[in-house]
């Protein structure tokens, strides 16, 4: 099974709609993110979060919500969906300090989305 | 200007060449610094960390210049499983916080 999981792996949506996508991890970080990637672009930060109670806004937050509901739990909403944000999301996860030394990002598999 | 620059390429080499790739960051206080590896339509997996020093991984060898505020990604013996999207990532703090990562470059390696 993956560490990092997302839901669904593939969504087309229409413009307007409400949509969650879903994150789970089983590798016990606290630190937890979402991103996008376009072509061109490369991955650029949406939201992340450091804790169950800290969220914090990423360079492209507009648009878009987040709710950590636990620890292994991060979900990412687009509360009315538009074609622009058409894309590869990816979560990903950061171990905190104390627990290790190295400080690698784990991706989820990703869920590529479409707006129509 | 970007936080952090790569060139898009595409490099396509013969396979058995040495390509190296750069990149460059803008905040000097950045202190971590990676190479992921992204395949087509797949997530990217981290390849290596860039230490100070410099650090070899098989036919993979990271540098950090930090004058120049740049580093690099040399592939010697280049396989044609090595095809993929090259990310730099780059992070303040030790890496504990947010990590920026660059657009990546594209090698291709052809038999």
């Amino acid at each position: 099974d993956a560490d990092v999981t997302q839901t669904p792996r593939n969504r087309i949506t229409k413009t307007g709609k409400r949509i969650m996508l879903e994150c789970s991890q089983t590798k016990g970080h606290d630190r937890m993110y979402w991103y996008r990637q376009d072509p061109g672009l490369g991955l650029r930060l949406i939201y992340y979060s450091f804790d169950v109670k800290d969220i914090n806004k990423g360079e492209i937050s507009d648009g878009y919500s987040v709710s950590r509901q636990a620890q292994a739990k991060f979900s990412l909403s687009l509360e009315s969906a538009i074609p622009n944000q058409t894309a590869l999301y990816f979560c990903a996860t950061l171990n905190h300090p104390g627990q290790g030394t190295k400080n690698i990002q784990y991706f989820g598999a990703g869920t590529r989305l479409s707006v129509l | 200007r970007k936080e952090v620059e790569q060139d898009p390429g595409p490099f396509n080499v013969p396979e058995g060449a040495t390509v190296a790739f750069n990149c460059t960051y803008s905040n000097s206080a950045s202190q971590s610094f990676f190479w992921y590896r992204q395949d087509c339509r797949k997530e990217p997996k981290l390849l290596m960390s860039v230490y100070s020093s410099g650090n070899e991984d098989g036919r993979f060898t990271a540098q950090l210049n930090r004058a120049s505020q740049y580093i690099s990604l040399l592939i010697r013996d280049s396989k044609l499983s090595d095809s993929a999207t090259y990310l730099c990532a780059v992070s303040l703090l030790g890496g504990y916080q947010k990590v920026t990562f660059g657009t990546g470059t594209k090698l291709q390696v052809i038999p």
